[in-house]
């Protein structure tokens, strides 16, 4: 079985400053998905980005970008000019390819807290 | 545009009290989930359903039942709720065609205290 560890329970960054949130995952596949989502105090999950194992290149999607190092088995999300929106928990994720609907396996999160 | 509706939003039980929480999506997608999040511990996948009238164990599936009523829908009962159930519950959903994983789209949540 797949395991997902946020090493991070809780990070702070100042408004405008960058911050990298950490996630590793342990899988024998090589071919899989990796996400990260944010879940403010409203408690909706919002899908923020998105990886697939097969691209090397990294994903970026505006203000957020991860580093994905396949064979560390590491993705970790960075998020650039921090704003006081951004503050919520950070889940990463994995899920295998292939065609089999069991979802995601969730790590912990990482409580992000944006200081003014 | 609803995208994965769950009702109730808020729940009170006894112990040994049963309740259904309700899940639907309006999006055609073939694949529907439950999972539980509790304090420090993430997202845990209680059941799925990779299509109509399929349903799986997940890796939290004690002392819940699921019914995937149509493509729609698909709902979440405990029969005999106990404390230990406290949490928050959501539903989601994936479009998932072939052999193609997409990402989870997930509802708004249920909080449900066991008293």
């Amino acid at each position: 079985a797949q395991t997902v560890t946020q090493s991070q329970p809780e990070m702070s960054v100042q408004e405008a400053e960058t911050v990298t949130l950490s996630c590793t995952y342990d899988t024998s596949e090589s071919d899989y998905y990796l996400f990260w989502y944010k879940q403010p105090p409203s408690r909706q999950m919002i899908l923020v980005i998105r990886q697939e194992a097969y691209k090397q290149q990294n994903a970026t999607e505006n203000r957020f970008s991860v580093n994905f190092q396949k064979a560390a088995k590491s993705f970790s999300l960075k998020i650039s000019d921090s704003q006081l929106g951004d503050a919520a928990m950070y889940f990463c994720a994995y899920r295998s390819s292939g065609g089999g609907a069991d979802g995601l396996t969730f790590g912990k999160g990482t409580h992000l807290i944006i200081q003014p | 545009n609803a995208g994965v509706t769950q009702t109730p939003k808020f729940q009170v039980l006894k112990t040994g009290q049963s309740m259904t929480l309700q899940c639907a999506q309006d999006m055609n997608h073939n694949s529907m989930y439950w999972y539980r999040q509790d304090p420090g511990m993430g997202l845990r996948l209680i059941y799925y359903s990779a299509s109509e009238g399929t349903t799986d164990k997940g890796e939290v599936p004690n002392g819940y039942n699921v019914s995937r009523l149509n493509k729609r829908e698909f709902s979440l009962r405990l029969e005999s709720a106990a404390p230990s159930q406290t949490s928050v519950y959501f539903c989601a959903s994936s479009r998932d065609r072939g052999l193609t994983n997409e990402k989870l789209f997930f509802g708004s949540g249920t909080q449900l205290s066991v008293l």
